[in-house]
């Protein structure tokens, strides 16, 4: 079965722009969670979707924004871009809204360039 | 808040050496705790987990047991291989999908 799929992989943005990323998770999935990786900060949570509907959200930003369609794939944006928002962003995909019964399953990422 | 402390890497090892990767973690309420790994070119994806205290998570040879006592994860396998060099992520999770993440660390396995 198909895995998560994130698009674009490489993307380059100057600062002030904004950027969408997508995820189409798992099928059957409906959690979807985002993560930013960097090397100074390591991977740090975003937020995470369920049924279309926010249910957790990390310290970013207002900047940072998400959403989740209702069949299950999602996008997140990042407005006035700014160069430490350089990274690899990370979508993750769920059966259950709870990683102790279940187990996340991460695509291979979007890598921002900011400049 | 919640936090993950991992031993710095690189960690080099020879083919069929003992690896131990230390993990301890702090949390406010009874996490469950998890090792994550990314091999070059690929997405992170789960090595194990364990739910509650003494419990022991298993699979591929590696294992890693939960101690509330000592509030710790350690990484172990009896047996390393080449294919094992990857990057290696300790995480725990209170709050349903949102995982707090340890710095990673890099396992380079010489043949």
């Amino acid at each position: 079965k198909a895995g998560v799929t994130q698009t674009p992989r490489y993307l380059i943005k100057t600062r002030g722009q904004q950027v969408t990323l997508s995820c189409s998770p798992i099928s059957g999935h409906r959690s979807v969670s985002w993560y930013q990786q960097t090397p100074g900060q390591g991977l740090q949570f975003l937020f995470e979707y369920f049924s279309e509907t926010q249910r957790n959200k990390g310290n970013f930003p207002g900047r940072f924004s998400g959403r989740q369609f209702s069949n299950s794939r999602s996008e997140m944006n990042v407005s006035t871009l700014e160069l430490g928002d350089s990274a690899l962003y990370l979508c993750a995909s769920s059966l259950k809204a709870v990683t102790n019964t279940g187990e996340l399953f991460f695509g291979e990422g979007s890598r921002l360039t900011v400049l | 808040g919640d936090s993950v402390t991992q031993m710095e890497g690189p960690v080099t090892l020879s083919e069929e050496a003992f690896l131990t990767i230390n993990c301890t973690y702090t949390a406010t309420g009874y996490p469950s705790l998890f090792w994550y790994v990314q091999y070059p070119g690929e997405g992170l994806q789960l090595l194990l987990k364990a739910t509650k205290a003494d419990d022991k998570g298993s699979n591929k040879g590696f294992e890693a047991t939960y101690r509330k006592e000592t509030t710790s994860f350690h990484l172990e396998k009896g047996s390393v291989q080449v294919s094992d060099s990857a990057v290696y992520f300790c995480a725990l999770s209170d709050q349903g999908n949102k995982l707090v993440f340890g710095a990673g660390t890099i396992l380079r396995v010489k043949s």
